[in-house]
Formats: C-alpha cells, structure tokens, sequence
C-alpha cells in the first residue's frame, strides 16, 4: 500500500521567510497530491493540490512542485506570516481511493 | 464551516467500556473517512465507506468497527477501551453526488476520546 514520508517534522521561519516541505510516496499509482494545514484544535483542511499531469502549481504565497519520476513532491510557503503557523500534511491517493497523510509538519513562524 | 458534523466532541470513559462516535457527512457527499489523531501523531487511517459499502480498511483494530448508514452517517464503534485508544478521531467526506469529484476530504472537528 501507498507510504508517504515527510520532512521536517518541525520548521521555525522568521516572518517574511520561506518555508518548505518534502514529502515522498511510495506507490507509482497515487496521482492526486493534496496538502492540507490543520490548525490548533480545528480538523485538517485542504490548502492546495496538484495532479500528476502537472509540474508545478501556485496559489498567492502557497505553491507545490511535483516530481513523478522521483516520487517526491513540494509545498513551498513565502513571505510567512504569523497564521501560516499550524501542522501542514501531505499525501497521496488516487480520487475516490483511501487517502493516505504524511506524519506531519509543525510549522512556527515566529514574529 | 467544513459541513461534516461529529458527536460527541469531547468523551471520556474507562478502560474495558463501549463508545461510538457518530458522523455525518457533508450534504450529498458518498463517501465517509474515519481517521485516528494521537497526541502529537499524524492521521492514521482506519477506514472508509463509498455510499454503504466499505471501500478500504486501514490499520483499523478489530476492537474497533465502522458502518455506513443508508442516510449516508456513519458510525464507529470502539470497544474494549484500552488506555491507548485515547485520541482525537476525525470523520471525513468526500465524493459528492452531484458536481466534479475534485479529491478534496472534508472533515468534522473530531471526537476526542479520553480512556482512564
């Protein structure tokens, strides 16, 4: 079954910097990479995904950058601010399939 | 406002007792997750329904058990609680009946479980 690794598992930023995070998966079958943040005490919420037919994606501040071959993939957050401060989790799946989450980024951007 | 509605929010039980956590998912989606949160651990699948059918298991015990309602709710039952069963348990949905499948999984604000 699909496995997906992710690094840090903790990140502090200054405000202002950028901020990235590494994920791999493992089955060559996953095609849909969505990355969700959840917040303290809230459950997670979808911040930004990106398809297998697609390199690269941007969203404002947020944008990811995928590697099939590799089978690794990217979320990169610019000009932190202090709400961009939360768990961030990768994964991996294919639509309708289980969706399987990376262990986790403690992100802390501090002011 | 994710649309996905978790009871109870918060439960605290003894060790060897029976919960269930209940789930409904967003209007009109099919398909229910059921996800563990331990502390400071990542989410750990259990398990997911596809409009009644169970579709995917994960590393779901077998203490544990799910179901998928014809009104498309979803309950998980827990029993023999064991003090490691303490976490943060959080439903999911996706797959809605009408309009694209985009992949996106909505999900409650979870069911905090405390075993003593």
């Amino acid at each position: 079954g699909e496995n997906v690794e992710q690094h840090p598992s903790t990140l502090s930023v200054q405000e202002g910097d950028s901020a990235v995070i590494k994920c791999t998966y493992s089955d060559s079958a996953s095609n849909y990479f969505p990355w969700y943040k959840q917040e303290l005490g809230k459950g997670p919420q979808l911040i930004i995904d990106i398809r297998s037919n697609v390199g690269e994606k941007k969203d404002q501040r947020i944008a990811v950058t995928l590697n099939k071959t590799a089978k690794h993939f990217s979320l990169h957050i610019t000009e932190t601010q202090p709400e961009d401060s939360a768990v961030y989790f990768c994964a991996a799946t294919t639509l309708y399939d289980k969706v399987i989450f990376g262990p986790g980024t403690s992100l802390s951007v501090i002011p | 406002d994710s649309g996905v509605t978790q009871t109870p929010k918060h439960l605290i039980t003894a060790t060897g007792q029976r919960v269930t956590l209940r789930c409904s998912p967003r209007s009109g989606d099919l398909s229910v997750y059921w996800y563990q949160q331990s502390l400071d651990q990542g989410l750990q699948f259990l398990i997911q329904y596809y409009n009644g059918e169970e579709r995917a298991k994960g590393n779901i015990l077998e203490r544990f058990s799910a179901q998928q309602f014809p009104d498309l709710h979803s309950e998980l039952n827990l029993s023999s609680l064991e003090l490691g069963d303490s976490a943060l348990y959080f439903c999911a949905s996706s797959v809605p009946t009408w309009g694209a499948q985009t992949g996106e999984l909505f999900f409650g604000e979870g069911s905090r479980l405390t075993v003593l």
